[in-house]
């Protein structure tokens, strides 16, 4: 039951790279997320998908897109990666509606800018 | 807008001691609330929830009480052990148009020493 699976799980850049995070989950889930998180300020939201052919922006989008390919898949891109972007990245998918909050999370990708 | 407080980490207690790690909340309307946790190279996971006032959330020896009196939801475990060193996360969900979407605290992190 592999769950939430991201990757990757490392990657380090180099200020101006572009990279993109998969996310993909077996779950059949409508909602999907990313969240970065980062030393002494949680978890902050990304960006989000509510279901299939929708997302919007939560937080602190400024800097990345993403593409929910699919109902299973939801990607987020770094079109040109800043050391501020350096962080733990986490996908997550929720059955909106079923158990309000419960939200799965992926291992997460640790992510560097140099 | 809504936001989650929770006490400064890290905290190191004994193996057997009581534990409390203090959250607070600030929003409108009715939230649920929760507790998720973060084991070492691991992504969170939901420990317990809350979805009214005076519900007590349990699980795995932790249990946390929603006071909508104090806008708190403290955690608790009577007898901790090592396997118990992790990351805690209080967060609390709301509704916008039909989307839940989770506010997470800062984090806590635990320490227990044999």
């Amino acid at each position: 039951n592999a769950g939430v699976t991201q990757t990757p799980k490392f990657q380090v850049l180099k200020t101006g790279q572009s990279m993109t995070l998969q996310c993909a989950q077996d779950m059949n889930h409508n909602s999907m997320y990313w969240y970065r998180q980062d030393p002494g300020m949680g978890l902050r939201l990304i960006y989000y998908s509510a279901s299939e052919g929708t997302t919007d922006k939560g937080e602190v989008p400024n800097g990345y897109n993403v593409s929910r390919l699919n109902k299973r898949e939801f990607s987020l891109r770094l079109e040109s990666a800043a050391p501020s972007q350096t962080s733990v990245y986490f996908c997550a998918s929720s059955e909106n509606g079923q158990v309000p909050g419960e939200l799965f999370f992926g291992e997460g990708s640790r992510l560097t800018v140099l | 807008g809504n936001s989650v407080t929770q006490m400064e980490g890290p905290v190191t207690l004994s193996e057997e001691a009581f534990l409390t790690i203090n959250c607070t909340y600030t929003a409108t309307g009715y939230p649920s609330l929760f507790w998720y946790v973060q084991y070492p190279g691991e992504g969170l996971q939901l420990l317990l929830k809350a979805t009214k006032a005076d519900d007590k959330g349990s699980n795995k020896g932790f249990e946390a009480t929603y006071r909508k009196e104090t806008t708190s939801f403290h955690l608790e475990k009577g007898s901790v052990q090592v396997s118990d060193s992790a990351v805690y996360f209080c967060a609390l969900s709301r509704r916008d148009f039909g989307n839940e979407k989770l506010t997470f605290g800062t984090g806590t992190r635990l320490t227990i020493i044999p």
